[in-house]
């Protein structure tokens, strides 16, 4: 069955530092989330991205996070400047537009800020 | 008063028995509900999706929604030892992109351990 993978599976950075969590989607799908798990705590949203643009964004999704979708099979999470409370596991979902489907998720990049 | 409330447990049962897990909810836009599973350190896995009211059966599984009630069930039947896992309800609002479903509200999810 197609899967979400999400790469690395755990990133160490210094705070302050620039990360880069990747995504490779199901490949027909055309709705892609980033959603992320504070240790403890519930998933949240923080983005969804369709037809190369957002779609919708949190009150997390700040200045600080972008989205790019670089080519036709990547999805990619940047945060500019890490900081402590960055530090959560990051899922990237995807699904497909029509007929309401699903979100599957990735297994998540645990990200640790130091 | 949150979105989506879900009992955290821990909830432990014997295997074989009925699991019966619930999400209560305030929004009454959320029209698609899902079930997902999760292990430990692995990403949430897909068990039930439900659009509007109603009861889905697959397998060992029961999802039941009642938006008058704005309460959602899941079912677990002749539990096993490999159904131990946290158990998160989810549920989102139409948004209007060719009548996708929008960005998922998570409840906090429900752990559950099933004993041999």
């Amino acid at each position: 069955e197609p899967e979400v993978t999400q790469t690395p599976s755990h990133q160490v950075t210094q705070m302050g530092q620039e990360v880069i969590l990747r995504c490779v989607p199901i490949s027909n799908h055309l709705y892609f989330y980033w959603y992320r798990q504070i240790l403890g705590q519930k998933v949240e949203f923080l983005v969804s991205f369709y037809n190369n643009e957002i779609s919708e964004k949190s009150e997390i999704f700040d200045d600080q996070f972008s989205v790019e979708r670089p080519d036709g099979s990547n999805f990619t999470l940047k945060i500019r400047s890490t900081k402590l409370e960055d530090s959560a596991m990051y899922f990237c979902a995807s699904t497909r537009i029509r007929n309401n489907q699903p979100q599957h998720f990735g297994d998540g990049t645990r990200l640790s800020i130091l | 008063q949150k979105e989506v409330e879900q009992d955290p447990g821990p909830l432990s049962v014997p295997e074989g028995a009925i699991v019966s897990l619930n999400c209560t909810y305030s929004n009454s836009a959320f029209q698609y509900f899902m079930w997902y599973r999760q292990y430990s350190r692995k990403g949430p896995e897909l068990l039930m999706y439900t659009y509007s009211s109603g009861n889905k059966e697959d397998g060992r599984f029961t999802a039941q929604v009642d938006k008058s009630s704005k309460y959602i069930s899941l079912f677990i039947r002749d539990s096993q030892p490999s159904d131990s896992a946290t158990y998160l309800c989810a549920m989102s609002a139409s948004v209007d992109y060719g009548g996708s479903q929008g960005n998922l509200i998570f409840g906090k999810g429900t752990k559950l351990s099933v004993k041999p």
